[in-house]
């Protein structure tokens, strides 16, 4: 996990709320990433950043946008929050995508919406 | 979607004894990744295969590759408790695509 933070690592919120976690990385490095995990399901892509303001889907994007101002700083915005959002939440980066990629990841947050 | 499966989605076995894995994927790859996760944790990354390497090895893991089959498994040789974790398998393209994981398979060591 080093490198990565999560912020916060857990949060209990209701229904309709707009929700905000933060993935924080000291690596420099240029790709960074959300996942969602559930049982029975894995891990899966949220919507990805390959640079500053340069986003882009995943396989389960709907219900979440991602803004990426500063190299460091990725964040994940659940604008109305639905209890099929209850998942455990991972950030992970890398220096290059595609081939010969590594994945480091964060240490994750769990979300329950009530 | 995802590209890797795994196989057993959960398996059961003696300090000591060998773990394995088993990843099967449906495209082409440039590369076979697995990770490990501990309970509670982020994945960590374990071993690297390329397309064009048909075993590798890190210490007590052995990882084999078969793109004719399209699979690949992960041996853990001398099991320990500490090797308790779900080990997921993820393909890696050439292309500006990130990295598809599997659904994991969960390994308890019982000591």
């Amino acid at each position: 996990d080093a490198g990565i933070t999560q912020s916060p690592r857990h949060k209990v919120t209701e229904t309709g709320t707009p929700v905000t976690l933060r993935c924080h990385q000291t690596e420099n490095h240029r790709y960074m990433y959300w996942y969602r995990q559930d049982p029975g399901h894995g891990l899966r892509l949220i919507h990805y950043s390959y640079g500053v303001k340069d986003t882009d889907k995943g396989e389960v994007s709907d219900g979440y946008s991602v803004s990426r101002s500063k190299t460091e700083d990725f964040l994940l915005t659940l604008e109305s929050a639905t209890s099929s959002q209850t998942s455990v939440y991972f950030c992970a980066i890398s220096d290059r995508v595609g081939a010969e990629e590594t994945q480091y990841f964060g240490p994750g947050t769990r979300l329950l919406v009530l | 979607s995802q590209q890797g499966e795994e196989d057993p989605q959960a398996l059961s076995i003696q300090e000591g004894e060998n773990a394995t894995m088993n990843c099967s994927y449906k495209t082409s790859i440039n590369n076979l990744q697995w990770y490990r996760q501990n309970s509670g944790r982020g994945l960590v990354h374990l071993i690297l295969i390329r397309s064009n390497e048909r075993e590798k090895h890190s210490g007590r893991l052995r990882v084999t590759l078969d793109t004719s089959k399209k699979s690949s498994s992960l041996l853990i040789t001398a099991s320990r408790a500490a090797d308790t974790a779900s080990y997921f398998c993820a393909t890696g393209n050439s292309g500006n695509t990130p990295l598809v994981f599997g659904k994991g398979t969960r390994l308890s060591v019982i000591a």
